[in-house]
Parts: structure tokens; C-alpha cells; sequence
């Protein structure tokens, strides 16, 4: 299966400022997806990045505030803009394996980023 | 649309004891499903899958069985370890391509020696 790098692991950032979270996979894969795990919660999704398209981003969650970028099947970023204390979470990337069976495959994810605004 | 299912926690067990978290989903068509465990500190790992009825998914001494006509996929293990302390999240994948998972909202085991 993928193995999936994040970084940074952690961060503590101040108000206002924006933090990008990169995210490498060690295979190509076509589909990634972004989530936030608030304190506490489960996950949500908030975009769904595939390589050579616009990221499909979920209801309450917009690209100002988290651009995302996909310039290749391996890498992706999402940067969390004009941040604020709400925003913090644990953010994680996460990959679908390619091969038969599609929606069957798991997804794999990252350690994930955990951010702290002040 | 799709939904899961979890048992509230946190659920606390002594060690050996058995161990039931519940999971019941709604969905059109015949979903994929999966559990998940976050150890502290760490992102998701898959634990288990199972892609259709009947199928009984397994690892490290956990088991879940789809059961269609329940719509359920309860996870269980025997006897339970101080070092299976986690959140543990159902998931489903439904069957339209390009689909992200969809997550229950977790429950946190606590195992005490």
C-alpha cells in the first residue's frame, strides 16, 4: 500500500497567517483527499484533489481558505489560509489505492499535521 | 446520502475482557466497509475490510462480518490488550467512483492491565 509523508507534523502558528501542509505519496496515485479531525471529532472531508483538475471541495469548505494544489500524481498541497483559532485541527491527506475494484480499495493516510493557532 | 453509525464512547475494558463496538450504516447500493484505528499521537490505519455480504474481515484478533439484512459491521476481538487503546472508526465507501470515505465518528477504547 502507499506510503504517505506529511509535513509539517505540527505547527503553531499566529492568527491571520497561512500554513502550507505538503503531501507526498511514494506511488502514483490518482485520487487524493484532504480531511480536518477537530479536537476530539471525527474526520471530515474537505476537498477532493485529482491530478490535472480543479480540487472538488465539500459543502462549508472553500478554495480561499483552502487552496489546494495537484501538479502531479505523487504531491499535493493544501494551504490553510488567514487562520484562526477555530482552525485548529488535525489535518490529514489520504490516498485511494489504484487497482481493481475502485471504491473497493482502502484509503491509506498520512500522520497528519497538527495545527495550533494562537 | 450515506451515513455511518458508531457507538458512542469511550468504551473501558480491563485487559482479556471482549470487546463490541457497534456499527450500523445506511446506503444505496452495496458500500464497501472498512474500520480504521487512530492511535494517539498517529493518522489512520486500516485495520479491516470486508467489500460485500457476508464477508468476514480480519486482523491482528479483530473480526467484522458485513451483515446486509442488519445493515451492521460490528467490530469484535476476544480478548483485548492494554496496547489496543485507540479510536477505532468505521468507514464506507460507497459505489460511486471517485467517492471519498465516509466516517463514523469514532470510538475510544481504553484498556487497563
Amino acid at each position: 500500500s502507499a506510503v504517505i509523508s506529511q509535513k509539517p507534523s505540527r505547527d503553531i502558528c499566529q492568527r491571520g497567517t497561512s500554513l502550507t501542509i505538503q503531501c507526498q505519496v511514494d506511488s502514483q496515485v490518482t485520487m487524493m483527499f484532504w480531511y480536518r479531525q477537530q479536537p476530539g471529532q471525527s474526520l471530515t472531508l474537505i476537498a477532493t484533489a485529482n491530478q490535472g483538475s480543479e480540487a472538488t471541495y465539500e459543502s462549508g469548505f472553500v478554495i480561499d481558505k483552502f487552496p489546494i494544489s495537484r501538479p502531479n500524481l505523487t504531491f499535493s498541497t493544501l494551504t490553510v489560509s488567514n487562520m484562526s483559532p477555530e482552525d485548529s485541527s488535525i489535518y490529514l491527506c489520504s490516498v485511494r489505492d489504484r487497482g481493481v475494484g475502485g471504491s473497493n480499495q482502502p484509503q491509506h493516510f498520512g500522520d497528519g499535521t497538527r495545527l495550533s493557532i494562537l | 446520502g450515506d451515513s455511518v453509525t458508531q457507538m458512542e464512547g469511550p468504551v473501558t475494558l480491563s485487559e482479556e475482557a471482549f470487546l463490541t463496538i457497534n456499527c450500523t450504516y445506511t446506503a444505496t447500493g452495496y458500500p464497501s466497509l472498512f474500520w480504521y484505528v487512530q492511535y494517539p499521537g498517529e493518522g489512520l490505519q486500516l485495520l479491516l475490510k470486508a467489500t460485500k455480504a457476508d464477508d468476514k474481515g480480519s486482523n491482528k484478533g479483530f473480526e467484522a462480518t458485513y451483515r446486509k439484512e442488519t445493515t451492521s459491521f460490528h467490530l469484535e476481538k476476544g480478548s483485548v490488550q492494554v496496547s489496543d487503546s485507540a479510536v477505532y472508526f468505521c468507514a464506507l465507501s460507497s459505489n460511486q467512483a471517485g467517492t471519498a470515505l465516509i466516517f463514523g465518528k469514532g470510538t475510544t477504547l481504553s484498556v487497563s492491565s
